[in-house]
């Protein structure tokens, strides 16, 4: 069965930083591109970045550029995105998700969700 | 820049009847379009890919249509799990979504 399953959010001051986990397992993790999508507090859905399978290629929306990395332990099957310079329309739930097998962009859907992460900046 | 429209933002539905969501992409996105259903607190569920191909598990009362710019998803007898937040996404180019449906008990 896959899993995902986010960690390290929370409360951080705006301008500061945060780093988030998501644990794999379930699959062969180093085969899948990721991405992260983020949720504002009762609003839509935001894609936030992607990662290809083995970590040499990364995406960002033009939200997040400059400001988030996203990275891979392809040996330790998570996930992370580093957060700094955090700002208040950051705060959202983020998920990791994994790309779609089916597509024949590089881009996909997302097959498999992980529950989320709730990151918060507020002073 | 493509811009993802869905419409109505609420659809009022009875238990058993046919619901009708659409996405509208301002330009074309061929065939790359997903559908999500998402539950208070959950994470979104992938319905369908490829605009018409249910994803693993996703009963037959789900079906997708559409390509190019105007995209339909259909869930045929409505059941009670079925009410939640529907979102469209295109994945033609970087990935985008809809601003969502929401199918509430009428």
């Amino acid at each position: 069965e896959v899993q995902l399953l986010e960690s390290g959010g929370g409360l951080v001051q705006p301008g500061g930083s945060l780093r988030l986990s998501c644990a794999a397992s379930g699959f062969t993790f180093s085969n899948y591109a990721m991405s992260w999508v983020r949720q504002a507090p009762g609003k839509g859905l935001e894609w936030v970045s992607a990662i290809s399978s083995s970590g040499g290629s990364t995406y960002y929306a033009d939200s997040v550029k400059g400001r988030f990395t996203i990275s891979r332990d392809n040996s330790k099957n998570t996930l992370y995105l580093q957060m700094n310079s955090l700002r208040a329309e950051d705060t959202a739930v983020y998920f990791c998700a994994i790309r779609g097998r089916y597509s024949s962009n590089w881009f996909s859907y997302f097959e498999y969700w992980g529950q989320g992460a709730l990151v918060t900046v507020s002073s | 820049e493509i811009v993802m429209t869905q419409s109505p933002a609420t659809l009022s539905v009875s238990p058993g009847e046919r619901a009708t969501l659409s996405c509208r992409a301002s330009q074309s996105v061929s065939s790359n379009l997903a559908w999500y259903q998402q539950k208070p607190g959950q994470a979104p569920r992938l319905l369908i890919y490829g605009a018409s191909t249910r994803a693993t598990g996703i009963p037959a009362r789900f079906s997708g249509s559409g390509s190019g710019t105007e995209f339909t998803l259909t869930i045929s007898s409505l059941q009670s799990e079925d009410f939640a937040v529907y979102y469209c996404q295109q994945y033609n180019n970087w990935p985008l979504f809809g601003q969502g449906t929401k199918v509430e008990i009428k």
